[in-house]
């Protein structure tokens, strides 16, 4: 099966700075990639799929790119709302794995 | 609106079964896969398996397959999960979510049954 190998695992961060969240497949598995995000106690939400299109009703902060088997999710300026867990998923075919998951804080 | 509802908490005693269900509303619910995902306390999510309630053909993560069985009413437009035997090791929170394609990804979330398994 494909492994998707997430960092950091934690980052913490200024209100305003760029944070950058990456994701590894460990084969091939072209645009089928997601992200999501979980605040604290909530259910998880969908933020892009097909690694760059984002979900309606998803801030313009959040975007997502693809090089080769590397997935990155980038927060433009984070805010304070955007503390929170974000996992990748890989949906190329079963099992559609998702990743381990990075917790972003607030410096 | 597209809504999942999930059936509440549960609390169960080794050995004993126990099916939790997610019910849909608000789209066209034989036309989407429905998939279940836990997330075991403080951890990350798995993905467990997936059925299309139109003919109820389902997929299972090699990880969950032989220990759950995911099966779908679409006359009362519902999904299940199910277990003949709990262990400790299930207690989980338990989502299920709609995915627009077998493979694709979960656009809809219901709000997660949490399954307490303890003697």
């Amino acid at each position: 099966d494909i492994q998707m190998t997430q960092s950091p695992s934690s980052l913490s961060a200024s209100v305003g700075d760029r944070v950058t969240i990456t994701c590894r497949a460990s084969q091939g598995i072209s645009i089928y990639l997601a992200w999501y995000q979980q605040k604290p106690g909530k259910v998880p939400r969908l933020l892009i799929y097909g690694a760059s299109t984002l979900q309606s009703g998803v801030p313009s902060r959040f975007s997502g790119s693809r090089s080769g088997t590397d997935f990155t999710l980038t927060i433009s300026s984070l805010q304070p709302e955007d503390v929170a867990t974000y996992f990748c998923q890989k949906y190329n075919n079963a099992p559609l794995t998702f990743g381990g998951g990075t917790k972003v804080e607030i410096k | 609106e597209v809504q999942l509802v999930q059936s509440g908490a549960e609390v169960k005693k080794p050995g004993e079964s126990l099916r939790i269900s997610c019910k849909g509303s608000g789209s066209s619910f034989t036309n989407y896969w429905i998939a279940w995902v836990r997330q075991m306390p403080g951890k990350g999510l798995e993905w467990m398996g997936i059925i299309y309630p139109g003919d109820s053909d389902t997929r299972y993560s090699p990880s969950f397959q032989g220990q759950v069985t995911i099966s779908a009413d679409k006359s009362i437009n519902t999904a299940y999960l199910q277990w003949s035997s709990l262990k400790a090791s299930d207690t989980a929170m338990y989502y299920c979510t709609r995915q627009p394609y077998s493979s694709g990804w979960s656009d809809y979330w219901g709000q997660g049954t949490l399954v307490t398994v303890s003697s």
